[in-house]
């Protein structure tokens, strides 16, 4: 049960685009279209910003996207601002007889 | 409010046991699957535990397997951890989270209770 592959950290300017990858096995990412992506401030609960690989909950920026290649999963924040800096993390449902999840590492973003 | 309250963290010694609480309101909890997931100081996050919203169906992680046991009291509109043998590594914030409908994403997170491991 091996956590999912995210860099450890990544850095954009304001108005810029940054794209955090996750990667996967054919058993999680490439296996389900059940990959999701939760943003963490420092002190704070974890948000959910994407799920089923690309769609937004409600309240979300469209500044955030997601989508999936085979077993990669990447999170686009377009349009960057301060507030965006933050921890990200990917999550997979797994492969499993039983109910099974696996989280990434996590990505630490810089807005410079 | 859809909330989410977990209780029940401490300190402990190893190789003792904990039992976590998490309180639901704001939606119909019977409804919805649910799970833990924990935050080691300083880590990124590590899926516990979940459970289907009849129990039918429950999941562990490899680390926590034989020694936690996850359960839901629909009645209470309560979520529980079951923690025994506990070990220094099990130390870490215990969140509590909502599964969103079909959709196997955690849509709400509970503010996390405290669980330290140590002599």
């Amino acid at each position: 049960q091996s956590a999912l592959t995210q860099p450890a950290s990544v850095s954009g300017s304001p108005g810029q685009s940054i794209t955090i990858s996750c990667t996967g096995t054919s058993s999680d990412v490439g296996g389900y279209n059940y990959v999701s992506w939760y943003q963490q401030h420092p002190g704070k609960a974890p948000k959910l910003m994407i799920y089923e690989v690309s769609n937004r909950p409600s309240g979300v920026s469209n500044r955030f996207s997601g989508s999936k290649s085979g077993n990669t999963a990447s999170l686009t924040i377009s349009g960057l601002q301060a507030e965006d800096e933050a921890d990200y993390y990917c999550s997979s449902y797994t492969s499993s007889s039983t109910l099974r999840w696996v989280f990434g590492g996590g990505t630490k973003l810089t807005v410079l | 409010e859809v909330q989410l309250v977990e209780s029940g963290g401490g300190l402990v010694q190893p190789g003792r046991s904990l039992r976590l609480s998490c309180a639901a309101s704001g939606f119909t909890f019977d409804d919805y699957a649910m799970h833990w997931v924990r935050q080691a100081p300083g880590k990124g996050l590590e899926w516990v535990s979940g459970i289907s919203w009849n129990s039918g169906s429950i999941g562990y992680a490899d680390s926590v397997k034989g020694r936690f046991t996850i359960s839901r009291d629909n009645a209470k509109n309560s979520l529980y951890l079951q923690m025994n043998s506990l070990r220094a590594e099990d130390t870490a914030l215990y969140y509590c989270a909502k599964e969103s409908t079909r959709s196997a994403a955690f849509d709400i997170w509970g503010q996390g209770t405290m669980v330290t491991v140590s002599s």
